[in-house]
């Protein structure tokens, strides 16, 4: 079965103190992982697209990486208006549509 | 400009009440999309719409009623709701209906239903 997993649930940070958000997934073949940002009661933001184990993007403090099982989203020095849900999700293997698997999400909360 | 319009912001009806959501986008999306999201969930697929004809339907209660009267506007029409129904609905397009097509969220309709 497709599944995604992030970790973890609510992640704490400091103003500045870097760290990473994790996406694990099994899909059968990967057609593309999308990271999405989420701040209350608003709808989703895209940040990133990655097709292919080893890719990478960036966007100001954000990077986002993929392996051949998992994604990793790094946040640098982060700030408090990085705080947020950021979502992951993947399209499953089956189907012609784009029909999205998403995590549950981690919460970030960034004090300064 | 990847925006996604949706009205109203809120949305408050009782369960004998009729109601419509509304979706509009101009970015010449051929895919357009409504999710339910409850809190502290992601958001759940309800209906995707590709050249404005329904693709999937997710087994969604027929009290939920989408239309796509053209490629730009999207209608989610609502009828004797429950308030289990209540949440944020999300209106999403893509600039096609295939796998791999990143979309594109509004901002969302935080319906209550009493």
């Amino acid at each position: 079965e497709d599944q995604v997993t992030q970790s973890p649930e609510a992640l704490r940070l400091q103003e500045g103190e870097s760290s990473s958000l994790n996406c694990s997934y099994t899909v059968s073949g990967l057609r593309g992982l999308f990271w999405y940002r989420q701040d209350p009661g608003k709808g989703p933001e895209f940040l990133f697209t990655l097709y292919s184990a080893g890719e990478e993007k960036e966007k100001e403090r954000l990077k986002a990486t993929l392996t051949k099982k998992e994604s990793f989203l790094h946040i640098t020095a982060p700030k408090p208006e990085d705080s947020a849900t950021y979502l992951c999700a993947v399209p499953p293997y089956s189907g012609g549509y784009n029909k999205l698997i998403f995590g549950a999400g981690t919460r970030l909360a960034v004090h300064p | 400009d990847t925006e996604v319009t949706q009205t109203p912001k809120h949305l408050v009806m009782g369960m004998t009440n009729k109601k419509s959501l509304k979706c509009e986008q101009h970015m010449g999306h051929r895919a357009m999309y409504w999710y339910k999201q409850k809190a502290k969930k992601p958001p759940e697929l309800m209906f995707v719409y590709s050249y404005e004809k329904l693709s999937i339907n997710e087994s969604v209660p027929s009290r939920f009623s989408p239309e796509c009267p053209n490629s730009s506007l999207l209608n989610l029409h609502l009828h004797a709701l429950q308030p289990e129904d209540s949440a944020l609905y999300l209106c999403a397009s893509s600039l096609d209906s295939g796998i791999s097509y990143e979309q594109y969220f509004g901002p969302g309709t935080r319906l209550t239903v009493t």
